[in-house]
């Protein structure tokens, strides 16, 4: 397997701009997890997904976000309209979990957004 | 509602020498634990987990963790640090059996010095 894969791995949009981050989970996997890394606040769990569905989306900072999972092999994450504060580095992580078998998440390489 | 801790920011220790990564965790039920390490630039990649069974798991590069259940800790050791393990670290927590997200601490970043 290739592993998560994350789209585009980099972003520079200007103010206001929709922003759309894509991410391909690894086959077999139901949880998806989206995740925001910065310099102050560290590694923050935006909202996952089991088996599609959205579990917990109370780390998504504001209405400007969202997330859609409309199949098992893809997700996106939407930002709009984008504002420099949202400037970050953007996870998507996927597991799977069987009787605590596996229960680590593997992550995708990121998605570096600038907003200018 | 769970967390992780990890009290430092920054750790330096000398080539050759142990090294003790700190980390520090809250659930309310039963822990899976996990560690990973971030290059620059890159996604982080898995280093080990404790999901049950011995307190002492071993996982990639030489490293090893120890959970403390009564001390509700989960610290990294390596015996002998290289220079290449200099990196950022990150303990995570999922709580079994309850929501099953992922929390992450702060990260911890790690310095080898020649």
């Amino acid at each position: 397997d290739a592993g998560v894969i994350q789209s585009p791995r980099h972003e520079v949009t200007e103010m206001g701009q929709e922003v759309t981050l894509r991410c391909k989970p690894i086959s077999g996997h139901d949880y998806l997890f989206w995740y925001r890394q910065t310099m102050m606040r560290g590694l923050e769990l935006l909202i996952y997904f089991n088996n599609n569905v959205p579990i917990d989306d109370s780390g998504m900072p504001e209405d400007r976000f969202s997330a859609k999972m409309p199949n098992a092999s893809f997700s996106t994450l939407k930002i709009q309209p984008s504002e420099p504060r949202d400037s970050a580095v953007y996870f998507c992580a996927s597991s799977l979990t069987v009787g605590g078998v596996g229960a680590e998440a593997f992550f995708g390489q990121g998605t570096r957004l600038t907003v200018v | 509602a769970q967390s992780v801790a990890q009290p430092e920011d920054q750790v330096n220790v000398a080539e050759g020498n142990p090294l003790t990564v700190k980390c520090t965790y809250s659930v309310s039920g039963n822990p899976y634990l996990f560690w990973y390490v971030q290059y620059p630039n890159r996604g982080l990649q898995f280093l080990l987990k404790y999901i049950t069974g011995d307190n002492l798991v071993k996982g990639s590069y030489g490293f090893e963790a120890e959970f403390n259940k009564s001390q509700t800790s989960f610290h990294l050791k390596k015996p002998s640090a290289l220079v290449s393990d200099s990196a950022l670290y990150f303990c995570a927590v999922r709580d079994r059996g309850r929501d099953d997200k992922i929390i992450f601490g702060k990260g911890t970043r790690l310095h080898i010095l020649p």
